[in-house]
């Protein structure tokens, strides 16, 4: 069975800084991994997704995620944080057509 | 439509009542999702259609809940008999193929239920 574990469901972060949000999953077969997220009072929007081919994955916002199959992680990093990040971050896995979602991790940002 | 829509967007009702919530997808999109997010956790799968077929509803808690997509476009989540656990986002996604893996899921804003 599929499933993911977000570490730290509060991340803090200066502006500027490093955003990491942490990604561990468990599957039976090969996974397609997908981190979401989602500002106030809006649906979840699709940061980046792993499919096949480079494990190196860059998305919306200069967000970007490395999929490691040996560590079974698949983190979101920024280089640096701004305030519009502020937003709550899933990461999510799929072996067909059902996503599973960690809990979430909530980013707020300090000026 | 340009995105996906749920409406209601926020639904307060009283233990027992019956509510009804709609979806209305990406247009030409194939397949729609539905999701249950109680506070603090992710998203759950519930069920999903393909089309009108429905493969899958093993997400669906119990037998109150029950969805349709009679025409392949709209569909309603219907929760008969409410309860307080009942309470959650309930979050409607839609993909254009065959609901595959690497498809991505193009999810509306969510539709809010409190049940007193």
């Amino acid at each position: 069975a599929q499933s993911v574990t977000q570490l730290g469901s509060h991340v803090s972060v200066s502006e500027g800084a490093l955003v990491l949000l942490r990604c561990n999953y468990s599957s039976s077969v090969p996974p397609y991994l997908f981190w979401y997220v989602q500002y106030p009072n809006q649906g979840l929007q699709l940061l980046l997704k792993y499919t096949t081919g480079a494990t190196l994955v860059k998305g919306i916002n200069g967000f970007e995620a490395e999929f490691k199959k040996s560590e079974t992680s698949f983190h979101l990093t920024k280089p640096s944080a701004h305030m519009s990040d502020a937003a709550e971050y899933f990461c999510a896995v799929t072996e067909d057509y059902k996503l599973s979602f960690g809990a979430g991790t909530t980013v707020t940002v300090r000026a | 439509g340009a995105g996906v829509s749920q409406s209601p967007r926020y639904k307060v009702t009283k233990r027992g009542q019956d509510v009804t919530l709609r979806c209305d997808p990406i247009s030409s999109h194939a397949t729609l999702y539905w999701y249950q997010q109680a506070l603090g956790q992710g998203p759950e799968f519930l069920t999903y259609f393909n089309y009108e077929a429905q493969p899958d509803k093993s997400g669906l808690p119990s037998d109150r809940f029950s969805a349709e997509r009679p025409e392949g476009s709209i569909s309603t989540l219907t929760i008969q008999r409410t309860e307080q656990r009942d309470s959650a986002m309930y979050r409607c996604a839609s993909s254009p193929g065959q609901g595959i893996g690497q498809e991505t899921q193009y999810f509306g804003p969510g539709t809010r239920l409190l049940v007193l």
